[in-house]
């Protein structure tokens, strides 16, 4: 298995535009989730989905950020406008729910740079 | 609010040391989970833990859950250079993951 898949690693971008990144879970898992990771803030959780249906998205910093998951392959993230303070490192991750533990694998992540 | 408290947060030590990482909450979770993290990665599942007081061994790293399922710990026998990384804990309530602050360790050779 390719495991989790995320698309670009990299991304410059300038305050106010459109950033989108990418997110394909490892197949047959049915949870999905996104987190933002910075120094300051550590390891956050944005919001996470259970079957495409997202559960909770308490975590999303403010209108600014949408997710989607319009199939079980594959989810976006959004950032419209950017702005600076929300350069970091995002992870998609994936589970398997129907599994006692819900072990969660870790795609390798999109730094996010936003002048 | 953090939910899970990690200490130390920097651990600097030579090779052939034994360290001992904690993580801290004032809550119960159902299971709880300790990852490593190398730089330019994502973090990596090291163990999962379920029962309260559960002991269990991954080579020279051994990880305990607390008997009230609020805290944890990971031990460290004899740290290696490769053992360097950003260790996190995170706390499963039902499907959402609530990740400690991290302890970021250098074993020196």
């Amino acid at each position: 298995d390719a495991g989790v898949i995320q698309s670009p690693r990299h991304e410059v971008t300038e305050m106010g535009q459109e950033v989108t990144l990418r997110c394909k879970p490892i197949s047959g898992h049915n949870s999905l989730f996104w987190y933002r990771q910075t120094m300051m803030r550590g390891l956050e959780l944005l919001i996470y989905f259970n079957n495409n249906v997202p559960i909770d998205d308490s975590g999303m910093p403010e209108d600014r950020f949408s997710a989607k998951m319009p199939n079980a392959s594959f989810s976006t993230l959004k950032i419209q406008p950017s702005e600076p303070r929300d350069s970091a490192v995002y992870f998609c991750a994936s589970s398997q729910r129907d599994r006692v533990y819900n072990e969660q694998f870790f795609g390798p992540g999109t730094r996010l740079t936003v002048l | 609010t953090q939910l899970l408290e990690q200490s130390p947060q920097f651990l600097s030590i030579q090779e052939g040391e034994n360290l001992t990482v904690y993580c801290n909450s004032s809550s119960v979770f159902s299971s709880l989970q300790w990852y490593r993290q190398e730089p330019g990665e994502g973090p990596v599942l090291l163990v999962t833990v379920v029962t309260g007081g559960e002991v269990k061994k991954l080579k020279r790293l051994t990880f305990q859950f607390g008997d009230a399922r609020k805290d944890s710990s990971l031990h460290i026998t004899a740290a290696q250079p490769g053992d360097t990384g950003l260790y996190l804990c995170a706390g499963a309530d039902f499907n959402k993951f609530y990740f400690g602050s991290g302890t970021k360790l250098n074993v020196k050779p």
